[in-house]
């Protein structure tokens, strides 16, 4: 059936440094792919999206492109905050219903 | 942004109580708003979806009759845990949509315990 998985974590970094998500998913065709990100005490926030192959999506620094032959769409943000930390997740939509991967923790200190 | 409240934001019940949780849109209307279940360390899992003045159309093993979900209005969706057991516990978690829009935007959560 269809699935998102994504790295667990926590990913811990310190502030500048490089991140990488990683984001792998099994669907039915080319779905939308999505990140999301949830701060601490408030709902789920798109993050980015792409629609078709080969789209980058990018928002705050964030970027992910969507690669149909490895059916990935990791997370990557050259330099991260401290404000980035939260929980990021990954997302496929089908039929109009969003699958979503488990969530990665991100915890940046300064 | 749009914004979607949930309330409450946390609650406590006894086994064999019911349970209602609300979810509003604030500054838009929403047509379709959906239900979601999420267990520690583990992903949303979708449990219903509903349309404003339509019943709720509920994914494949969740029980209709203990999960019951209203849509009365373009901005109010409830989901009522009715007989809430043990293993109800859990993060509930509900997003809205607009007629003209194609994101999601969600809810921040309401803790379920059941005691």
């Amino acid at each position: 059936g269809d699935s998102v998985t994504q790295m667990e974590g926590p990913v811990t970094l310190s502030e500048e440094a490089f991140l990488t998500i990683n984001c792998t998913y099994t669907a039915t065709g080319y779905p939308s792919l999505f990140w999301y990100v949830q701060y601490p005490g408030e709902g789920l926030q798109l993050l980015l999206k792409a629609t078709k192959a080969d789209d980058k999506g990018s928002n705050k620094g964030f970027e992910a492109t969507y690669r149909k032959e490895t059916t990935s769409f990791h997370l990557e943000k050259g330099s991260v905050q401290v404000s980035d930390s939260a929980v990021y997740f990954c997302a496929h939509e089908g039929f109009q219903k969003l699958v979503f991967g488990t969530g990665t923790r991100l915890l940046v200190s300064p | 942004g749009a914004v979607v409240s949930q309330h409450p934001s946390w609650v406590i019940c006894k086994s064999g109580t019911s349970v209602k949780i609300e979810c509003r849109s604030l500054d838009f209307q929403a047509t379709t708003m959906f239900w979601y279940r999420q267990f520690p360390k583990q992903s949303l899992m979708l449990m219903a979806t509903s349309n404003e003045g339509s019943k709720a159309t509920y994914e494949q093993g969740v029980e209709k009759d203990k999960f019951l979900i209203n849509h009365a209005s373009l901005t109010l969706s409830t989901l009522t845990v009715t007989s809430a057991h043990p293993e109800d516990s859990s993060f509930y978690i509900c997003s809205a949509r607009g007629q003209d829009n194609y994101e999601q935007y969600f809810g921040p959560g309401t803790r379920l315990t059941v005691t």
